[in-house]
């Protein structure tokens, strides 16, 4: 079955560079998914990238997708103490009853940023 | 998170009770997603909607129940809710490569 994995936790001193790595199984994948999570707080879509792409940046994060190694990472820059939270990497996948045209999003465990000042 | 309500944000409910999770998104999206989100698990799909009247059931659907009242809503239905059913819930609504979810409802069962 599908499956994403992350590490855990990652602990940056602010103003470094955070990358948070991510792989998946599934080589069908048509979009890679960054989301973050601050506590009690709901998924915010930080940034995604269609599989055919190499790279994607948006202001402060670079992310990096490397298709022959399923390996997908987040670069946050600059990283800030407002950074710290869980980042979720997830997988989209085309569901097979719809020939592939409906997709699920197959979410890894999450990492989580901590930032120290 | 862009244009995806949920009701309620909390509830507290005692066992065998039910109640239904609204959700609602205004980006014209034909798939609409239901999911819970427990510690060390991550998020597992419960039901999803590809299109406004056809439902599918996703990982973990035992106790659920869902409909898709017209393109904007989804609904989540616990018919007799059990402790087990304790969990944070989200709605997503995915289209043209976006995925967005909403705030989520904090469920607690007793």
């Amino acid at each position: 079955g599908e499956d994403v994995e992350q590490s855990l936790f990652l602990s940056v001193r602010e103003g470094d560079s955070s990358v948070i790595n991510c792989t998946y199984t599934d080589s069908s994948s048509t979009y890679l998914y960054w989301y973050k999570q601050e506590p009690g707080a709901g998924l915010q879509l930080l940034t995604y990238i269609f599989s055919n792409m190499d790279m994607k940046q948006d202001q402060r994060l670079t992310v990096l997708l490397n298709k022959k190694d399923k390996h997908l990472s987040l670069r946050i820059a600059d990283t800030q103490t407002g950074d710290s939270a869980i980042y979720f990497c997830a997988d989209y996948k085309g569901m097979m009853n719809y020939g592939g045209s409906q997709g699920n999003l197959i979410f890894g465990k999450g990492t989580k940023l901590s930032v120290k000042p | 998170n862009a244009g995806v309500t949920q009701t309620p944000k909390f509830q507290v409910l005692k066992t065998g009770q039910s109640m239904t999770l609204q959700c609602a998104q205004d980006m014209n999206h034909n798939s609409m997603y239901w999911y819970r989100q427990d510690p060390g698990m991550g998020l597992r799909l419960i039901y999803y909607s590809a299109s406004e009247g056809t439902t599918d059931k996703g990982e973990v659907p035992n106790g659920y129940n869902v409909s898709r009242l017209n393109k904007r809503e989804f609904s989540l239905r616990l018919e007799s809710a059990a402790p087990s059913q304790t969990s944070v819930y989200f709605c997503a609504s995915i289209g043209e490569g976006e995925a967005f979810f909403g705030q989520g409802t904090r469920l607690t069962v007793v």
